[in-house]
């Protein structure tokens, strides 16, 4: 099973660059998650997708935003990339709320 | 807002012996669930552990086990027989049952275990 696949897993971004980090999970789930990852600040949420069609900001959305394509894909689109958006980024999916989430491997995301 | 705190940013234990993690957290909710995951240097998350807060037996997992201490908002994970493998950061998280929360989780800072041979 593939689970939740995310890509790339390696970029390197030039200050005012712009790229889409691609998710998509097999699993028929209905949510949907973005975070970034930070040494010392554990995992924090950038938006989320609680169903096909809907999208929330989480704790740290200034600087990004998100597509919900359809019920598999959920795309995270830096438009001008910064120095202090360097980070590993997790895509994740749930099935329901309560529910295990589970994780793509990350993107580890450099900005020059 | 819900926060996860994990005021052990390291720690540190002897193969074979068992450690225990610390966690708490803050919330006005009475309904919701809790996890720890298990994070490797292959940067994947991996379920370690889940607990409702409404089942007052604290879950198992082999070699895992949690003190779930709902009144004083505290969730610490214990790592019996620790292993090698076991070397990694863990994460706290929190999860509203609540659909207009999205089933998002909340985690805490993360602590990096290291096991010594």
């Amino acid at each position: 099973n593939a689970g939740v696949t995310q890509t790339p897993k390696f970029q390197v971004l030039k200050t005012g660059q712009s790229m889409t980090l691609q998710c998509a999970q097999d699993m028929n789930h209905n949510s949907m998650y973005w975070y970034r990852q930070d040494p010392g600040m554990g995992l924090r949420l950038i938006y989320y997708s609680a169903s096909e069609g809907t999208t929330d900001k989480g704790e740290v959305p200034n600087g990004y935003n998100v597509s919900r394509l359809n019920k598999r894909e959920f795309s995270l689109r830096l438009e001008s990339a910064a120095p202090s958006q360097t980070s590993v980024y997790f895509c994740a999916s749930s099935e329901a709320a309560g529910r295990v989430a589970f994780f793509g491997q990350g993107t580890r995301l450099t900005v020059v | 807002a819900q926060t996860v705190t994990q005021s052990q940013p390291e720690m540190s234990v002897q193969e074979a012996e068992t450690v225990t993690l610390s966690c708490t957290y803050d919330t006005s909710e009475s309904d919701y669930y809790l996890f720890w995951y298990k994070q490797p240097p292959s940067r994947q998350m991996i379920l370690v552990i889940r607990q409702e807060a409404y089942k007052q037996q604290n879950a198992t997992e082999n070699r895992f086990s949690v003190n779930f201490q709902k009144a004083a908002k505290s969730f610490s994970l214990k790592i019996s027989d620790s292993q090698l493998g076991d070397a990694a950061m863990y994460f706290c998280a929190y999860r509203s049952p609540h659909y207009n929360q999205g089933g998002k989780l909340i985690f805490g800072q993360g602590t990096e275990l290291s096991v010594k041979p």
